[in-house]
């Protein structure tokens, strides 16, 4: 079964506008990670914020996570046209080192 | 160093045949896990291993599927009899010791006609 739901399914923007896509999950996690996808093939690790984080950044991104309203978010700031990929939310359902749960994910568009 | 490697890149077959689905994971991860992902979807969750055992077969679709891992190294998926619907990519990732992030190889993409 799916636990994090994406929202919105696809984004298009222009290079240099910021990105944000927003996730939401149904059980108690212990970390919330994003994935980034680029045609259909192997998944890369963005960044992982834990279940006592609120916000965390790593170069463009800044995540932000919710716990109270099972939701988060991944900002990509000054968007390049090589970030157009698919977002993926997944978390662990409060079982560490276990199977992530993903949602379906944004499809990013980004456009010169 | 070498990431997460997984054989066939591609592979075509029909109705009823089956498939062998191999993934090298990243050398001393512990972990291994196998997801399917079907078009436009998210990844769906198949198996996991630690070491050579499998504590988490859950997500295996029906008892046409079967996985192994030799040696807490390789791993194949099996896929008996296989059906139009199983068609999908096929991710494999490693995780290691201690870690949460999963590292994925580049899927193993099954067409069965």
């Amino acid at each position: 079964s799916q636990q994090g739901e994406e929202d919105p399914q696809a984004l298009s923007i222009q290079e240099g506008e910021n990105a944000t896509m927003n996730c939401s999950y149904k059980t108690s996690i212990n970390n919330l990670q994003w994935y980034r996808q680029n045609s259909g093939r192997g998944l890369v690790h963005l960044i992982l914020i834990r279940s006592n984080e609120r916000e965390k950044h790593s170069g463009r991104l800044r995540v932000t996570l919710d716990t109270s309203k099972k939701s988060s978010s991944l900002l990509i700031t000054a968007s390049r046209a090589a970030d157009t990929a698919s977002y993926f939310c997944a978390t662990d359902a409060n079982q560490a080192g276990t199977a992530l749960i993903f949602g379906k994910g944004t499809t990013l568009s980004v456009s010169s | 160093g070498a990431g997460v490697s997984q054989s066939p890149s591609n592979k075509v077959t029909e109705k009823g045949k089956d498939v062998e689905l191999r993934c090298d994971p990243i050398s001393g991860h512990t972990a291994l896990y196998w997801y399917r992902q079907s078009l436009g979807q998210g990844l769906e969750f198949l198996i996991y291993f630690q070491g050579n055992s499998a504590p988490d077969k859950s997500g295996l679709p029906s008892d046409r599927f079967s996985a192994e891992r030799t040696g807490g190294s390789v791993s194949t998926l099996t896929i008996q009899r296989t059906q139009q619907e199983d068609s999908a990519v096929y991710l494999c990732a490693s995780r290691p010791q201690g870690q949460e992030t999963q590292y994925f190889g580049p899927g193993t993409r099954l067409l069965v006609l």
